[in-house]
């Protein structure tokens, strides 16, 4: 099956802080979306993003489909960005959607 | 947006005992949602495929007569943790899917049910 990388494992930043989260899949997909679960275990939706660049504020996200990855920039971090983020990808021709490991950050203030 | 609520949001039941969870669409209908299963500081692992009307597609090492699921109408789906073990504790999360125009599924997630068997 698709595997779903995402680096790093574990961040911790300064408050202020900018930072890159990566995620590359091993096969092509229909759709990607990136996840913030915060400390309550609640999964907000920050993007849905199968192609091209999008932004929210401090939050964007890019994905080149053709290249299998996508990243998350955070700029200005802030104690409350903590938490894990999460990329999810539907697989192409399917119907599932398959989460990679995470990555785990925490902004210290 | 998309809202998807989930009930309870957690729950303490004794070892034997069969745990309900809720999941539903609120404002939009739902012909399929998925329920995962997350374990402390792991990934969310996808348990199975609800479809509304027919029966369930579990994944591979996911127990169907242990997890019931019920997808009987266009807005509400429910999974069953029958005879409830300790090991059965986690946190389960449900989701829905909206499409979204280009015909993809986007998730959209319940609060998840933190599930604790004593």
């Amino acid at each position: 099956g698709i595997q779903v990388e995402q680096s790093p494992p574990d961040l911790i930043l300064q408050e202020g802080a900018n930072s890159t989260l990566r995620c590359n899949f091993s096969d092509s997909v229909n759709n990607l979306q990136w996840f913030h679960q915060n400390p309550w275990g609640q999964l907000i939706n920050l993007f849905y993003i199968p192609s091209g660049t999008k932004q929210n504020g401090r939050l964007s996200a890019t994905t080149v489909a053709t290249e299998r990855y996508s990243l998350l920039y955070i700029s200005s971090s802030q104690t409350t960005d903590s938490g894990v983020y999460f990329c999810a990808v539907g697989i192409t021709g399917g119907f599932k959607t398959i989460f990679g490991a995470g990555t785990r950050l925490f902004v210290k203030a | 947006g998309a809202v998807v609520s989930q009930h309870p949001s957690w729950v303490i039941c004794k070892s034997g005992t069969s745990v309900k969870i809720e999941c539903r669409s609120l404002d939009f209908q739902a012909t399929t949602m998925f329920w995962y299963r997350q374990f402390p500081k792991q990934s969310l692992m996808l348990m199975a495929t609800s479809n509304e009307g027919s029966k369930a597609t579990y994944e591979q090492g996911v127990e169907k007569d242990k997890f019931l699921i019920n997808h009987a109408s266009l807005t509400l789906s429910t999974l069953t943790v029958t005879s409830a073990h300790p090991e059965d504790s986690s946190f389960y999360i449900c989701s829905a899917s909206a499409s979204a125009s280009s015909g993809a599924n986007v998730l959209t997630f319940g609060a998840g049910s933190r599930l604790t068997v004593l």
